[in-house]
């Protein structure tokens, strides 16, 4: 079945120990989001790669970094992860042909990061 | 604020009561979807209402939009224990960025 996969589902990481979290889809979607998510909180949009273009939320923290080598893999990178960054991390895709409005978004089961 | 606001914060019935989730919002939107979120899981869309639907039925959920009052609702009807989630009501602007603006979600708890 065509899905949005997500490893690790739980990743545990030292304070400033950098981690890297990974999303791949089978969907051949072209637009790919992560999202990080708190307890009892909205999920809220870090960043997304429209096809290859990268699109950075303004209060992402610079400690937050993606990569997107191919349309099938995504890559979120925490370079030095704080207490605060413990967090449920949500990977989506979504089919959005340009001027045509956004389609539904297609979520992974997440990754769970715990700082110690 | 571009993001939806949902009432109630929380619900909690009996299987087999119906459930009514409202989603408010103050932009103008390209269209509205719904999510449901399982503990611990990620997302699942149920639902999408585009600006010029006024409303749409998927099943037991019936979703409405009324653009002039800004303002949506995610009915389900002969509720289950599984249907025990967080429902999110989602933007998508008319900017036309391809982001989606979620609420903060309404807690609903299916009693058997």
């Amino acid at each position: 079945d065509a899905m949005v996969i997500q490893n690790p589902r739980y990743q545990v990481t030292q304070f400033g120990k950098p981690v890297t979290l990974s999303c791949s889809q089978t969907l051949n979607h072209n637009v790919m989001y992560w999202y990080q998510q708190k307890s009892s909180q909205a999920p809220k949009l870090l960043f997304h790669y429209y096809d290859k273009d990268f699109n950075n939320e303004a209060d992402t923290p610079d400690n937050f970094q993606s990569r997107r080598p191919n349309t099938s893999f995504c890559f979120l990178d925490i370079r030095s992860p704080g207490l605060g960054d413990a967090a449920m991390y949500l990977c989506a895709t979504s089919r959005y042909p340009r001027g045509q409005g956004a389609h539904e978004q297609y979520f992974g089961p997440g990754t769970r990061l715990t700082v110690t | 604020s571009q993001q939806g606001e949902e009432d109630p914060q929380a619900l909690s019935i009996q299987e087999g009561e119906n459930a009514t989730m409202n989603c408010s919002y103050k932009t103008s939107i390209n269209n509205l979807q719904w999510y449901r979120q399982n503990s611990g899981r990620g997302l699942v869309h149920l639902i999408l209402i585009r600006s010029n639907e006024r409303e749409k039925h998927s099943g037991r959920l019936r979703v409405t939009l009324d653009t002039s009052k800004k303002s949506s609702s995610l009915l389900i009807t002969a509720s289950r224990a599984a249907d025990t989630a967080s429902y999110f009501c989602a933007l998508y602007g008319s900017g036309n960025t391809g982001k989606l603006i979620f609420g903060q979600g309404t807690t609903l708890q299916v009693k058997p």
